[in-house]
């Protein structure tokens, strides 16, 4: 099966400063990838969908200055999380659309942020 | 908008029981996909079951099938014969095209009793 992963697992930052995340298609392209954000124990929140080459589109209510996001190619989609607050930590989750075939959608297996 | 509601919390069930886990949505649309996903312990989230609105017949997977009620607007999830390893967070979700961006009920959290 199609595997994506999320790079770091995990990562501690103060406060202040900025994190990035990977999200990686490992075995097939993805034109498509979605990052969701999860708090304890609730539901995942779409935050925004990323196209290769081209600008994301952000959700409502969610800052596009403060949530970077970069898809520079068709096996990877990165999220930087600017001037990061103990407010954003939470848990970012992506997800990867397969191209062509099927648009079989894969999760990644999360980052864990945690600002100090 | 679309929104998907999960009103069980938490749910119980004894090994090798069924447990049918609820979820109701709200869309204008006619056409879309609903999905059940799983999020064990290690938070990888994992594709249950889906269902595409055109198609009357119940989808099934081995031990997982649901209850479509289109015009109720219910998608229900019943796991049969209950093993340790189904105990996780069910998500509903619901999607206007498959593959595009999904929206997530609140989540059930599954425990199995052995």
């Amino acid at each position: 099966g199609a595997v994506v992963s999320q790079h770091p697992s995990r990562v501690i930052c103060k406060s202040g400063t900025s994190v990035k995340i990977e999200c990686r298609s490992l075995d097939f392209q993805a034109t498509t990838m979605f990052w969701y954000r999860q708090f304890p124990k609730q539901s995942l929140m779409l935050m925004a969908t990323s196209n290769e080459g081209s600008k994301a589109t952000y959700e409502q209510g969610v800052e596009k200055d403060k949530f970077l996001i970069n898809h520079a190619s068709l096996t990877l989609s990165t999220l930087t999380v600017t001037s990061a607050h103990p407010e954003d930590s939470s848990f970012y989750i992506c997800s990867a659309r397969e191209q062509g075939r099927n648009y079989e959608q894969y999760f990644g297996p999360g980052t864990r942020l945690t600002v100090t | 908008a679309q929104t998907v509601t999960q009103s069980q919390p938490e749910m119980s069930v004894q090994e090798a029981e069924t447990v049918t886990l609820s979820c109701t949505y709200d869309t204008s649309e006619s056409d879309y996909y609903l999905f059940w996903y799983k999020q064990p312990p290690s938070r990888q989230m994992i594709l249950v079951i889906r269902q595409e609105a055109y198609k009357q017949q119940n989808a099934t997977e081995n031990r997982f099938s649901v209850n479509f009620q289109k015009a109720a607007k219910s998608f229900s999830l019943k796991i049969s014969d209950s093993q340790l390893g189904d105990a996780a967070m069910y998500f509903c979700a619901y999607s206007l095209e498959y593959g595009n961006k999904l929206v997530f009920g609140a989540g059930t959290i599954l425990r199995v009793k052995s």
